[in-house]
């Protein structure tokens, strides 16, 4: 069984950082490319950043450029976000999702709450 | 970047209904279109990619149908464990950008 389980959320001040981790089993982790995204209190899906099967090719939203950091270590089946400078706009409950070949998330993690406030 | 609009933001439907849902993007994304489902407190599902393929273990009862810019999703047969909001995402290019949703309740 896939699974996807997201730790290290948690309430931080503005412009404080915090690390997010995504543990992946129940399939070939090395062999996938995976996305964080975010959903606000009430609101939609934001992507947030992608990185490839082999950590090549990595893509962000202009919401976190230069802010996030996405990155991934295949030994241990993890996925990271390195969320530095938070914002208030950053509250969300945060995803790890497996793409599949279709550029669409085939597997969903249960969400870590990350909430920005003083 | 590829804006998705989706329509109606909310319906509801009674049960046995035929529901559709629709989503537009912004450029043509060549079928490069999913389907999610999220029930409350729950975690987005994949129904449909590629626009019309039926991902594993979804009912056959949904499916999705489109080219261009303009999709659907359509429920043929409304079940009262189909509650819930729908999201559509297109997957043609970086980044990668959802509708806003649609909240389905049973009537």
């Amino acid at each position: 069984e896939v699974q996807l389980v997201e730790s290290g959320g948690g309430l931080v001040q503005p412009g404080r950082s915090l690390k997010l981790s995504c543990v992946a089993s129940g399939f070939t982790f090395s062999n996938y490319g995976m996305n964080w995204i975010r959903q606000a209190p009430g609101k939609g899906l934001e992507w947030v950043a992608y990185i490839s099967s082999g950590s090549s090719y990595i893509y962000y939203a202009e919401t976190v450029k230069g802010r996030f950091t996405i990155s991934r270590d295949n030994a241990k089946n993890t996925l990271y976000l390195q969320m530095t400078s938070l914002r208030s706009e950053d509250t969300a409950l945060y995803y790890c999702a497996r793409q599949n070949y279709a550029h669409v998330m085939d597997a969903w993690g249960q969400g870590a709450s990350v909430t920005v406030s003083s | 970047d590829i804006q998705m609009t989706q329509s109606p933001a909310s319906l509801s439907a009674s049960l046995g209904e035929t529901v559709t849902i629709q989503c537009q993007a912004s450029e043509d994304i060549y079928s490069g279109l999913a389907w999610y489902q999220q029930k409350p407190g729950k975690s987005p599902q994949l129904l449909i990619y590629g626009a019309s393929s039926l991902q594993d273990g979804v009912p056959s009862r949904f499916s999705g149908s489109g080219s261009g810019t303009q999709y659907s999703l359509k429920i043929s047969s409304m079940q009262t464990e189909d509650e819930g909001v729908y999201f559509c995402q297109q997957g043609l290019k970086y980044p990668l950008t959802f509708g806003s949703g649609t909240k389905l309740e049973i009537k």
